[in-house]
């Protein structure tokens, strides 16, 4: 089946620092690369998405980039507050279609 | 409207009981997924159904049985399921396209947090 990795696993920063969490793929026909935000006993929201006829798209604090040739994406976010804190989630769609394949989650904690 | 309710929020049932699990959005959206969620893992996608067809089942047990009345409901039915079906089952849905291959932001509910006695 597809593989999507996501690193790192866990990623704790202090309050204003910057966070990057990095997805790869296998599907080399991927073209749609959302992230997802899941709060603890929520559902997951989608924070930002990009397509592969674009490199970069940005979004308040929020952005995320994409290198094809390489099959992988990045989300950043600049100036984390606490309510930064959750689970996000990479989820390519592989297999083309409307299948997304959700990455292993990292965990953001935002400290004071 | 921009929500997807599903019911119930939680359901405990024993392996020999029938239940279903209910999904509604009147986003418009024609296509509706079912994931599943165990506990600090990423959700799996169960089935996905296109214009009201069953387009894609991940070979999921036939304990499991989807349904898609309308565009505006689907349904996943239980029977006989075992302990380790024990997770937060999550429906979503978006737009779809008529055999296309573009992809549409998917929305989701709340998820039914099911529990196998």
């Amino acid at each position: 089946g597809e593989n999507v990795e996501q690193h790192p696993s866990t990623l704790s920063v202090q309050e204003g620092d910057s966070a990057v969490i990095k997805c790869t793929y296998s599907d080399s026909a991927s073209n749609y690369f959302p992230w997802y935000k899941q709060e603890l006993g929520k559902r997951p929201q989608l924070i930002i998405d990009i397509r592969s006829n674009v490199g970069e798209k940005k979004d308040q604090r929020i952005a995320v980039t994409l290198n094809k040739t390489a099959k992988h994406f990045s989300l950043h976010i600049t100036e984390t507050q606490p309510e930064d804190s959750a689970v996000y989630f990479c989820a390519p769609i592989t297999g083309g279609g409307n299948k997304l394949t959700f990455g292993t989650g990292t965990q953001l904690k935002v400290e004071l | 409207d921009t929500e997807v309710t599903q019911t119930p929020k939680h359901l405990v049932m024993g392996m020999t009981n029938k239940k279903s699990l209910k999904c509604e959005q009147h986003m418009g959206h024609r296509a509706m997924y079912w994931y599943k969620q165990k506990a600090k893992k990423p959700p799996e996608l169960m089935f996905v159904y296109s214009y009201e067809k069953l387009s894609i089942n991940e070979s999921v047990p036939s304990r499991f049985s989807p349904e898609c009345p309308n565009s505006s409901l689907l349904n996943l039915h239980l029977h006989a399921l075992q302990p380790e079906d024990s997770a937060l089952y999550l429906c979503a849905s978006s737009q779809a396209e008529i055999g296309g291959h573009r992809a549409y932001e998917q929305y989701f509910g709340p998820g039914t947090r099911l529990t196998v006695t």
